[in-house]
């Protein structure tokens, strides 16, 4: 079964509108929660991530995600999208393996930001 | 900043070939990665490595092998290369938990 799921391919959206992109884990993944972007023809940058602490946490380019314990859910938002943001979202999180922690992935969403 | 490089951001080979990817990181992390990456299907992890000459399959290592004689470098080697790993490779180094990522490879087998 997969540890991390995303449950949207592809999530078109107009410029300026808010945007949420859909994150689930399983119990099978350690707490450590994380949402990267790639844009096209780069490698992953990361965006923000939860460790501990609060549930709500800030990102770069003005992205936030609510940590949701009981939902078992790491969704991100962003209140108002730029043309910018258009780049493909994975969510991960790390899997213990037999020798240490390994990042696994859900299978990407691609935000597109139209004018 | 950490730094991932990637020797090659893009290559052709022809099938059969014996194809060498290489990935270096500059801040002393023990653990490295090899994913893969196509469409749909997100990243798949290939081989993990968490120390010097120590190894992990992951995923998909079927037709992959890897090598990691320094800790700053792993490489990710196609011992008979095949139309069917025609992708865009990934290499990230992790300390902990969170990993950085180099620029990655898009490979092309012909």
């Amino acid at each position: 079964a997969q540890s991390v799921t995303q449950l949207d391919s592809q999530v078109p959206v107009f410029e300026e509108a808010p945007v949420e992109l859909r994150c689930n884990y399983s119990s099978s993944v350690s707490v450590y929660l994380f949402w990267y972007v790639q844009y096209p023809n780069q490698g992953l940058q990361l965006l923000l991530k939860y460790l501990s602490g609060s549930t709500l946490v800030k990102g770069i380019n003005g992205f936030e995600a609510e940590f949701n314990k009981s939902q078992t859910s790491f969704h991100l938002r962003k209140p108002s999208v730029h043309i910018s943001d258009t780049a493909e979202y994975f969510c991960a999180a790390p899997v213990r393996g037999n020798a240490g922690n390994m990042l696994t992935f859900g299978g990407g969403t691609r935000l597109m930001v139209k004018p | 900043d950490v730094k991932v490089t990637q020797s090659s951001r893009y290559l052709v080979k022809r099938t059969g070939e014996k194809v060498f990817l290489e990935c270096v990181q500059d801040m002393d992390h023990e653990n490295m990665f090899w994913y893969r990456q196509d469409p749909g299907l997100g990243l798949r992890l290939i081989y993990f490595s968490y120390d010097v000459k120590m190894k992990e399959k992951g995923d998909i290592p079927e037709g992959y092998s890897v090598s990691r004689e320094k800790k700053e470098r792993f490489s990710l080697i196609l011992e008979s290369a095949s139309t069917n790993q025609t992708s865009m490779y990934l290499c990230a180094s992790s300390l902990h938990s969170e990993a950085f990522f180099g620029q990655g490879t898009r490979l092309t087998v012909v």
